[in-house]
């Protein structure tokens, strides 16, 4: 069964630093998504890109994050200068949809980002 | 700003019986529902959906019943199973937000034998 594929599992970074955090979506997916889930919350809303630019954004993707699909198989999550608030597990997902907006999202398995 | 709201953090129920999850809205705007189900360590995994044209929608153990007047919906698991025991979530969208998903606060199952 196809699946979204996340890496690195777990990455703990030092304060201020760079992340990027890859995903493979599903092969003939169109949308492509971020969430995040802090320790105790919710799963949030990020981003979500199609067709080769953002489609829809939260207030929480602010101008430290940004995304990409380089080339044609990956979707990155950048984030420019972490801050501790910034851990939290990041889920990559895709769905469709076919012309049907409706259709489920398929999420990875998530990358846990620990900022020190 | 809980739009989605699932107000018991815990279920637990006996190995056979029903289990029901309940999940609440507030956007009038939602027009599509779905359940993830989720293990420690694991990114959600979607089990059913419902638009908001209907008011039921089953696919095997599963059964999402959705009433719109209410602003609520509910998962049935019949019959529950060791398995099952994962925490649950309810994910709402809006034909204006794309495909945006907004989750609940999850519901953690415990299913005992």
């Amino acid at each position: 069964e196809p699946e979204v594929t996340q890496t690195p599992s777990h990455q703990v970074t030092q304060m201020g630093q760079e992340v990027i955090l890859r995903c493979v979506p599903i092969s003939n997916h169109l949308y492509f998504y971020w969430y995040r889930q802090i320790l105790g919350q919710k799963v949030e809303f990020l981003v979500s890109f199609y067709n080769n630019e953002i489609s829809e954004k939260s207030e929480i993707f602010d101008d430290q994050f940004s995304v990409e699909r380089p080339d044609g198989s990956n979707f990155t999550l950048k984030i420019r200068s972490t801050k501790l608030e910034d851990s939290a597990m990041y889920f990559c997902a895709s769905s469709y949809p076919g012309g049907n907006r409706n259709t489920e999202a398929f999420f990875g398995q998530g990358t846990r980002l620990t900022v020190v | 700003d809980q739009q989605v709201k699932q107000n018991s953090p815990s279920l637990s129920v006996q190995e056979g019986r029903i289990s029901i999850l309940n999940c609440d809205y507030t956007n009038s705007m939602f027009d599509y529902f779905l359940w993830y189900k989720k293990y420690p360590a694991e990114g959600p995994t979607f089990l059913i959906s419902i638009s908001s044209i209907k008011d039921k929608n089953e696919d095997g153990r599963f059964t999402v019943f959705l009433n719109k007047s209410a602003k609520h919906l509910s998962l049935h698991i019949v019959p529950s199973q060791p398995g099952d025991s994962a925490v649950y979530f309810c994910a709402a969208s809006d034909a204006g937000g794309g495909n945006k998903l907004t989750f609940g606060t999850g519901t953690q199952l415990k299913v005992e034998l």
